[in-house]
């Protein structure tokens, strides 16, 4: 079955830097990529995704890659902002299925 | 802007006693989730519903987790008897195309088992 590794699991940056966090996934079927970021105590919220199609995508300050060789994907997020610290999940779907796997998470802290 | 409503926010509850949780997903929603995430882990898909028919329950220990969908709308995870290991958060989540893409989740329940 789909294994999701996501790297690092803790990340401390200060405002205004940029911040990547980075997945591998195994199986090649997968074809959806989801970002979520969950808040303490909160619901995971989606924040951005990508199809296996892309190879990137961009909203405003946060972007994902997606590299299919070599089945890794990563979010990127510029200028970083207090508010950006919560825990981000990365996530892979596989075509016609849908259990979203996701990995185990990075605890992302922005420092004023 | 629609949500998924699940209840109770939280639950406090003996070892061996039976619990149960409840989720209404986003109206027109036909595939539902229940998750288990684990403090610290992401979430691990518990049971997933196309309509009223349970599509994957490979990873719900079935013989203490039961979940039904009964008209196709809200759903009812239970656990009977809860052991210790079972405290975690129990998300739900629905979206409507059943291929994952754009998952919606509910604020889930908090289950500490004492």
């Amino acid at each position: 079955g789909e294994n999701v590794e996501q790297h690092p699991s803790t990340l401390s940056v200060q405002e205004g830097d940029s911040a990547v966090i980075k997945c591998t996934y195994s199986d090649s079927a997968s074809n959806y990529f989801p970002w979520y970021k969950q808040e303490l105590g909160k619901r995971p919220q989606l924040i951005i995704d990508i199809r296996s199609n892309v190879g990137e995508k961009k909203d405003q300050r946060i972007a994902v890659t997606l590299n299919k060789t070599a089945k890794h994907f990563s979010l990127h997020i510029t200028e970083t902002q207090p508010e950006d610290s919560a825990v981000y999940f990365c996530a892979a779907s596989r075509a016609g299925q849908g259990n979203l796997i996701f990995g185990k998470g990075t605890k992302l802290s922005v420092k004023p | 802007e629609a949500e998924v409503a699940q209840s109770p926010r939280y639950k406090i509850t003996e070892k061996s006693q039976a619990v149960a949780f409840w989720c209404d997903p986003i109206s027109g929603h036909a595939t539902l989730y229940w998750y288990r995430q684990i403090l610290g882990q992401g979430p691990e898909l518990l049971v997933q519903f196309q309509d009223e028919s349970v599509v994957d329950d490979s990873q719900l220990p079935k013989d203490r987790f039961s979940a039904e969908r009964l008209k196709g709308v809200d759903s009812t995870l239970k656990i009977q008897p809860a052991e210790l290991g079972d405290s975690a958060m129990y998300l739900c989540a629905s979206n409507p195309t059943g291929t994952g893409e754009g998952a919606f989740f509910g604020q889930g329940t908090r289950l500490t088992v004492v």
